[in-house]
């Protein structure tokens, strides 16, 4: 089974900043990583699918780049909503695993 | 609109059964794979199952099988998972997601509010 491991687990930002999250797959997963945000709460939300692909809808200063094992999610300026935890998933086969999670908190 | 919603949770012994179903609703259901997830209280996400769009193929995280089977009736718009031999760190919130295929692989587009399923004497 291919393992998803996020970095950092954890993440201390101010609105405006810069924020990016990586994940690596255990082995070759292609582009079939998705990323998804979640609220407190809430039902988790695509942003990004096959690595790069915005979900319709989702704000243009979400971004994701990689391929192969390690990848990228980039939020280029942070909005106040945009605190919230972050997974990513990768697609290539069964089982669909995800990330532990990343937590972006506001400093 | 998509609109999924679980229901069957509720609070069970170690060891018994418990059946959670998924309506569907707003989209072709009988054209998608529909899988479950879960998420422990204050943990993160698990895949746990998916069946194919015409239930002709399953499968299961390691952590669920020969215990869980997925189901579904697609004249009726509703997904299952029969839930056995239930342990304590079976605890989560479950929820239906409908898989969404692209070209650049699937991704799971739509989610249902989740139902609790709580194991403990």
């Amino acid at each position: 089974d291919i393992q998803m491991t996020q970095s950092p687990s954890s993440l201390s930002a101010s609105v405006g900043d810069r924020a990016t999250i990586t994940c690596r797959a255990s082995q070759s997963i292609g582009r079939y990583l998705n990323w998804y945000q979640q609220k407190p709460g809430n039902v988790p939300k695509v942003l990004i699918y096959g690595a790069s692909s915005l979900q319709s809808g989702v704000p243009s200063r979400f971004s994701g780049s990689g391929s192969g094992t390690d990848f990228t999610l980039t939020i280029s300026s942070l909005q106040p909503e945009d605190f919230a935890t972050y997974y990513c998933q990768h697609s290539y086969s069964t089982p669909y695993s995800f990330g532990q999670g990343t937590k972006l908190e506001i400093k | 609109q998509v609109l999924l919603v679980e229901s069957g949770g509720g609070v069970v012994q170690p060891g018994r059964s418990l059946r959670l179903s998924c309506e569907a609703s707003g989209f072709t259901f009988g054209s998608y794979t529909m899988h479950w997830v879960r998420q422990a209280p204050g943990k993160g996400l698990e895949w746990v199952a998916l069946i194919s769009y015409d239930g002709s193929n399953d499968f299961y995280a390691d952590s669920v099988k020969g215990r869980f089977t997925i189901s579904r009736d697609n004249s009726k718009n509703r997904l299952s998972l029969q839930m056995s031999s239930l342990r304590s760190e079976d605890t989560a919130l479950y929820y239906c997601a409908r898989e969404r295929g692209t070209v650049r692989g699937p991704h799971f587009d739509d989610w249902g509010q989740g139902t609790l399923v709580t194991v403990s004497s």
